[in-house]
């Protein structure tokens, strides 16, 4: 059975640019999660799509977006980059969004950097 | 505001010894609790999920408990090993409202000495 896969696993951007993360999360599951991981800040959540819907969304400027296929793949875009988004990016997944008893499987990253 | 503590921060042990870590959260309302080790240029492992009703779960060497009325659970770690050399993290899925996010812990960082 394949983990949740994430593309690509690194990345160097400069200030300015945009970039787009990619993540297949684990067959049948409907869930899917981000989260930023940096050094100060920890692990914070970025959002969450269910069946291509984002359901719920975290404290992050308008520049984070995303958007869940009909095949639960889900890309994450962030547009104007600033030197303070270098991070791991982390996507999860869950088989689905009831009552929330189901566990999380997080992918292995993609690792940004910013110049 | 849930709020997820982790201690101790960082934790050096012989190989060999049995070991706790401990997570604390503010707020009871909370699904289900997960722990997780993170390794260096890899992803999140999850390690064991306990559901709010349970008290415990156990996996091999690993067992964690849950005190939802206290706002606390440990990680056991029997006969630690070298490759247990991680950082582990608790991360609480929270009941009501935005029900579909974890909010983690600090994290504890583990170094193993063989």
């Amino acid at each position: 059975k394949a983990g949740v896969t994430q593309t690509p696993r690194y990345l160097i951007k400069t200030r300015g640019q945009q970039v787009t993360l990619s993540c297949s999360p684990i067959s049948g599951h409907r869930s899917v999660s981000w989260y930023q991981q940096t050094p100060g800040q920890g692990l914070q959540f970025l959002f969450e799509y269910f069946s291509e819907t984002q359901r719920n969304k975290g404290n992050f400027p308008g520049r984070f977006s995303g958007r869940q296929f009909s095949n639960s793949r889900s890309e994450m875009n962030v547009s104007t980059l600033e030197l303070g988004d270098s991070a791991l990016y982390l996507c999860a997944s869950s088989l689905g969004a009831d009552r929330g008893i189901y566990g999380y499987t997080f992918g292995s990253g993609t690792r940004l950097t910013v110049v | 505001k849930q709020e997820v503590t982790q201690i101790p921060a960082a934790l050096s042990v012989p190989e060999g010894e049995n070991l706790v870590l401990n997570c604390s959260f503010t707020d009871s309302a909370i699904y289900n609790l997960q722990w997780f080790r993170h390794d260096p240029g890899k992803g999140l492992t999850s390690l064991l999920l306990i559901q709010s009703s349970q008290r415990e779960q156990t996996s091999g060497r690993l067992n964690a408990s849950l005190d939802k009325s206290s706002g606390r659970s440990t990680l056991y770690i029997a006969a630690s090993q070298p490759g247990d050399s991680a950082t582990y993290l608790c991360a609480v899925r929270r009941h009501g409202g935005a029900t579909n996010k974890l909010i983690f812990g600090t994290g504890t960082l583990l170094a193993v000495q063989p």
